[in-house]
């Protein structure tokens, strides 16, 4: 069965130190892999997403960014973190391209920029 | 930008009452999803209509794709305290998808 493994759970940074958060499937390959961040329990907004290793699209430009080292494995990172970066950060893969099937969400990091 | 609004935005009922949250948007999509995300998790899929006029149920949950594609709406019977949680739509577009703005559930025993 696929999972999607998420950490860490929760985080408290201070401004301007780095960020980097990791994101593992299992028991797929070449998945769709998706960076969202959610705001005070409310709707999801992408960030990046990534069809394949070293490939990375950008939805929002801001102060974060994503690599993707391995097939399996998505990294979303900052070097210098602001306070309106705080927020519950949530990874997700979907398998191909198909609309009828439904993002599968890690279980999240929340983090706090002090 | 395809926006999918949510209401109501909160909402707090009696165990046992009846529902209904509403998506809306003046997009039309290709399908629409929802999905239930307790707090401190990830969402989860509920479920996918993908046809105008489409009604699925899943238990005490019944889902309606609006004929035109643009709104779908959940409606949940007697509910119960699990089903607490903050409620998703999200649009799809080819492979683009949009999520609302939420619904927070709070089902009081």
């Amino acid at each position: 069965s696929q999972t999607i493994h998420q950490w860490p759970a929760t985080l408290v940074q201070p401004v301007g130190s780095p960020l980097s958060l990791e994101c593992t499937v299992e028991g797929t390959s070449n998945p769709n892999l998706y960076w969202y961040r959610q705001a005070a329990g409310r709707g999801l907004q992408l960030l990046f997403y990534s069809v394949g290793i070293g490939q990375i699209s950008s939805e929002v430009p801001q102060n974060l960014s994503a690599s993707r080292p391995q097939d399996r494995q998505f990294i979303l990172s900052s070097k210098k973190l602001l306070l309106s970066d705080s927020g519950f950060y949530l990874c997700a893969w979907i398998f191909g391209q198909a609309p009828r099937n439904g993002y599968t969400f890690g279980s999240g990091t929340r983090l706090t920029v002090v | 930008t395809q926006l999918l609004e949510q209401s109501p935005q909160f909402l707090s009922i009696q165990e046992g009452e009846n529902l209904t949250v509403y998506c809306n948007s003046s997009s039309v999509f290709s399908s629409l999803q929802w999905y239930r995300q307790e707090p401190g998790e990830g969402p989860v899929l509920l479920v996918t209509v993908v046809t105008g006029g489409e009604v699925k149920k899943l238990k005490r949950l019944t889902f309606q794709f609006g004929d035109a594609r643009k709104d779908s709406s959940l409606h949940i019977t007697a509910a119960q305290p699990g089903d607490t949680g903050l409620y998703l739509c999200a649009g799809v577009t080819g492979n683009q998808f949009y999520f609302g703005t939420g619904t927070s559930l709070t089902v009081i025993p």
